[in-house]
């Protein structure tokens, strides 16, 4: 089954604690993407990946970093978590970057930075 | 750079009524339009998309939307809703020939009420 996976679903740490949210996806899409959604904001794009070590911040990088060392993962890292970073997270990709191009997102990743 | 707004961030509607929710964007180029479904504690699922073309297009589920150049909108419409489309529903732009994934609104909660 094409899917992308998030693991984990849930996440509660504590601020300082450093953290990573794994990204896989068995499509051999080219591109991978992280995003948070917060109430009222919608998604909002972290960084992206148009290929393997080709990596770029989106709208809200800080904090966050990203590595794209095989095709299929692109793990979320937050070396050092803070409370505005509790939100929910999603993964996507899709084959290419054109507009035609339909992204298939993950099933989310609840993170509580207390 | 491009920006989705979504008016309503609240919809409720009675089954089996018809239902609008408006979407309109602001870029300096051509686009391309989505609406994506997020059903509770689930991902994000197309729903449908303009690339091109004729300006009606169908989704699944039932749903269409419309491109509208002038009003710089893309509305998307049921004749008739059921419960099981409460969910949350969002539009998201891409402009053609960038690299950057999807920007999105901020979500519209649609409710269908018995």
């Amino acid at each position: 089954e094409a899917q992308v996976t998030q693991n984990p679903r849930y996440l509660i740490t504590v601020t300082g604690k450093k953290l990573t949210v794994t990204c896989s996806q068995n499509m051999n899409h080219e591109y991978m993407s992280w995003y948070r959604q917060d109430p009222g904001l919608g998604l909002r794009q972290i960084y992206y990946s148009m290929n393997v070590e080709v990596t770029d911040k989106g709208d809200v990088p800080e904090g966050y970093k990203v590595s794209r060392k095989e095709k299929r993962n692109f793990p979320l890292i937050l070396e050092s978590p803070s409370p505005n970073q509790t939100s929910l997270y999603f993964c996507a990709s899709s084959w290419g970057q054109g507009g035609q191009e339909t992204q298939y997102f993950g099933p989310g990743t609840r993170l509580l930075v207390l | 750079a491009q920006s989705v707004t979504q008016l309503d961030s609240q919809v409720p509607v009675f089954e089996e009524a018809p239902v609008e929710l408006r979407c309109n964007y602001s870029s300096s180029v051509s686009v391309y339009l989505f609406w994506y479904v997020q059903y509770p504690n689930q991902g994000l699922q197309l729903l449908l998309k303009y690339l091109s073309g004729s300006t009606l297009v169908k989704g699944i589920n039932g749903f269409e939307a419309e491109f509208n150049k002038s009003q710089t909108s893309f509305h998307l419409r049921k004749p008739s809703v059921h419960i099981s489309d409460t969910a949350e529903y969002f539009c998201a732009v891409k402009t053609s020939g960038s690299a950057r994934q999807l920007t999105f609104g901020s979500g519209t909660q649609l409710t269908v009420l018995p």
